[in-house]
């Protein structure tokens, strides 16, 4: 199984740079994902590592390292509608790779 | 090109009841998961459907049913609803994992709201 771990909220200022860790345990691992969800809404998809290194994205970038079970998002230049919940979710290798996700982290950008 | 679609879009039930939610994948997907998100929580896997099977299902009583059809739509069942199912439901569609794609699409949700 999984076990993913993420803070549960963090507040940034707008135009500041903000890291999202996440942490998980696992017992077969196929890829990491992180996903953007404002309230009421459904998730979409910023970013996917499975390999270690970092990944950019724009103001978005994505770090993996698979040995120590870690990843972060990083945000640059913040904006107000950066405002949302950022979840952080495991694939399976085994099986057919179900995805879990953690509770998420809500940040919170002031002005 | 349509994204995927799921319908209704909030739903107001009581103890007991029973309810049907669907869900239509994104075009050319043929895998569909059910997600259940509970206010402030991450999206909990409840199952997945490929080529009209369930084919791996998280940690949710048999009141939790699904169904694909042959165009990959879906439907997610509960019956004896409770409190407790008040959530979010998530539809995600993508290819069979067997291909490269990792990408996996969200629906709107349906909001479930059990009295």
């Amino acid at each position: 199984g999984q076990n993913i771990d993420q803070p549960t909220e963090m507040t940034a200022t707008e135009g500041a740079i903000v890291q999202i860790n996440c942490t998980y345990q696992t017992s077969g691992f196929n890829g990491l994902f992180w996903y953007q969800q404002h309230a009421g809404e459904a998730p979409t998809f910023l970013s996917y590592n499975v390999l270690d290194g970092l990944e950019e994205k724009g103001r978005f970038s994505s770090f993996l390292s698979r040995s120590k079970g870690y990843s972060y998002l990083l945000l640059k230049e913040l904006q107000m509608k950066d405002s949302a919940s950022y979840l952080c979710a495991v694939r399976d290798r085994g099986g057919y790779q179900k995805v879990t996700f953690g509770t998420g982290t809500k940040l919170q950008v002031i002005p | 090109d349509a994204g995927v679609t799921q319908s209704p879009t909030h739903l107001i039930k009581t103890r007991g009841q029973q309810v049907t939610l669907r869900c239509s994948p994104k075009s050319g997907h043929d895998t569909v998961s059910w997600y259940q998100q509970a206010l402030g929580q991450g999206p909990q896997f409840i199952f997945q459907y490929y080529e009209e099977e369930e084919r791996q299902r998280g940690n949710f009583p048999d009141r939790f049913s699904g169904h694909q059809f042959p165009n990959y739509s879906s439907e997610l069942n509960v019956n004896a609803l409770l409190l407790g199912d008040s959530a979010l439901y998530l539809c995600a569609s993508s290819l069979d994992y067997r291909t490269s794609s990792h990408e996996q699409f969200f629906g709107p949700g349906t909001r479930l709201t059990v009295l």
